[in-house]
């Protein structure tokens, strides 16, 4: 199975301010052939399912706010929210679809300061 | 646009069987090429996949759980099912179903863009 890491476990950010998550696989979940990341991010708030932010590492699902970005390659991806709003207080899951079984990270939870 | 629904008894006792239903609603679960797919999350932890089903019919299963899981799709009743035999206490957790995104230009993430809103399944005598 791939192993997928992420850090920090929990971070606090000021409203407006930056946060930054890091996700790292075991092993690259770039497939060679189309030269796409098999990487996607997630938003889980309180009582709800899983939301899909991000896939293929960098695209952006269809109305999510362009303030959250992903970035990276190979074996280590971040998700960036560039301008922290109080909805985005939430746990940050990454996956990885490279090969089954399909394997998330443990989260990271982002809180404001 | 597609929604899936979890349905099932929210408490199933040691050793016995856990069977859950995802309906599909807004499309039909035998169109496209889409991956139809469990997942579960014990209380205040991770996400863990158990397995999906393709449009085909083809499966695969979480190896962790392989010998006792089975997902089937009833495409009469635009359904598909879970089955988790000779559950423990550790198999209590809420229950999702998921679908993943379309293809695009050839192709096929598999990230999961469609979630119910999950079943909580307890396992307990």
């Amino acid at each position: 199975d791939i192993v997928m890491t992420q850090s920090p476990d929990s971070l606090a950010v000021s409203l407006g301010e930056r946060a930054t998550i890091n996700c790292k696989s075991s092993q690259s979940v770039l497939y060679s052939s189309n030269n796409k990341n098999y990487l996607a991010w997630y938003q889980q708030k309180p009582g709800q399912p899983p939301k899909l932010l991000i896939y293929w590492a960098s695209t952006r699902e269809s109305g999510v706010p362009d303030r959250f970005s992903g970035s990276g390659s190979g074996t280590d991806f971040t998700l960036t929210i560039s301008s922290l709003q109080a909805e985005d207080v939430a746990v940050y899951y990454c996956q990885q679809y490279y090969n089954t079984p399909q394997t998330f990270g443990p989260g990271t939870k982002v809180d404001i300061k | 646009q597609v929604q899936l629904q979890e349905s099932g008894p929210g408490l199933v006792k040691p050793s016995q069987t856990l069977s859950l239903t995802c309906t599909v609603s807004g499309g039909s679960i035998s169109s496209g090429s889409y991956y139809w797919t469990w997942i579960r999350q014990p209380a205040g932890k991770g996400l863990e996949w158990i397995g999906h089903i393709y449009t085909s019919g083809s499966t695969n299963y979480n190896p962790s759980l392989k010998s006792r899981v089975t997902i089937s799709v009833d495409t009469s009743n635009n359904q598909f099912s879970l089955k988790l035999i000779s559950v423990t206490a550790a198999d209590t957790a809420v229950y999702y179903c998921a679908r993943d995104l379309p293809c695009s230009g050839g192709y096929c993430p598999r990230a999961l863009s469609i979630w119910g809103q999950g079943t909580m399944v307890t396992v307990s005598a």
